[in-house]
C-alpha cells in the first residue's frame, strides 16, 4: 500500500515558536506538495518541489519555509509560528505523469496559541 | 493561473436517492486531468474518480459518475444510490499536463446523507 506519512496528527505551538512539520512518502514520487485546508477556502499550496533540494512557491507561500534534503521526505517549516497560521495542514505526492493525481497524508491539525 | 469553483458549500440527499455536486474550471490549456477527492471525518483524502480532458467518454467507478463538459469547463460529480458511507468532504481538483504537477482544487463541498 502506497503512504504518505506525516508526523503529527495534533500539534499545539506557542505564538512565535519555530515549527516544523515532517512528510515521508514511500512511493518514490518526485512531485512532494504542502497544502492548507481552512473552511471555505478548500486546500491552498504552500510549497511544493519537483526534485531534491529543489522548490516552489505555491499560493500563500508567506510565513513558510521548506526543504527537501532527501526525495522521500519533505518538511514544513513555520519560521514563527502566529495565530493566523492555526489550520489543517496536508502533504502530498505524485509522479510527473501524475495521472492518478496524489496521495495524501492524514493531516496535522496546528493550533498556535 | 488556473481555478476551480465549487459553488456549492453544503448539500444533503436521502439514503438511497442521487445527487448531483457541481464544478467549472478555468483554463488557458487543452490537455489536463480533473479530479474528485473525498474527504470523509477521518481527514484522509480518497480519489473517487479521475478524468482525462482528451477523452470523450465520462468516466465512472460503480455509483459515481462525473458529466464532463470540456467546452463549458464543467466537471460534475454524479452518486447515484447514496450511502450513509458517502458523507464527506468533496473536493474538485484539476491539473494541467505542463510545467508544474500541481494539483488545484475548489473551496469544497459537504455532502450529508439523510438516513
Amino acid at each position: 500500500d502506497v503512504k504518505v506519512t506525516q508526523s503529527s496528527r495534533y500539534l499545539v505551538k506557542r505564538t512565535g515558536e519555530k515549527v516544523f512539520l515532517e512528510c515521508v512518502q514511500d512511493m518514490d514520487h518526485e512531485n512532494m506538495f504542502w497544502y492548507r485546508q481552512d473552511p471555505g477556502l478548500g486546500l491552498r499550496l504552500i510549497y511544493f518541489s519537483y526534485d531534491v533540494k529543489m522548490k516552489e512557491k505555491g499560493d500563500i507561500p508567506e510565513g513558510y519555509s521548506v526543504s527537501r534534503e532527501k526525495k522521500e521526505r519533505f518538511s514544513l517549516i513555520l519560521e514563527s509560528a502566529s495565530t493566523n497560521q492555526t489550520s489543517m495542514y496536508l502533504c502530498a505526492s505524485n509522479t510527473r505523469t501524475g495521472h492518478v493525481g496524489a496521495f495524501f497524508g492524514q493531516g496535522t491539525r496546528l493550533t498556535v496559541v | 493561473a488556473q481555478t476551480v469553483t465549487q459553488s456549492q458549500p453544503e448539500m444533503s440527499v436521502q439514503e438511497a436517492e442521487t445527487v448531483t455536486l457541481s464544478c467549472t474550471y478555468d483554463t488557458s490549456e487543452s490537455d489536463y486531468y480533473l479530479f474528485w477527492y473525498k474527504q470523509p471525518p477521518s481527514r484522509q483524502m480518497i480519489l473517487v474518480i479521475r478524468q482525462e480532458a482528451y477523452k470523450q467518454q465520462n468516466a465512472t467507478e460503480n455509483r459515481f459518475s462525473v458529466n464532463f463538459q470540456k467546452a463549458a469547463k464543467s466537471f460534475s460529480l454524479k452518486i447515484s444510490d447514496s450511502q450513509l458511507g458517502d458523507a464527506a468532504m468533496y473536493f474538485c481538483a484539476y491539473r494541467g499536463y505542463q510545467g508544474a504537477q500541481k494539483l488545484v482544487f475548489g473551496q469544497g463541498t459537504r455532502l450529508t446523507i439523510n438516513p
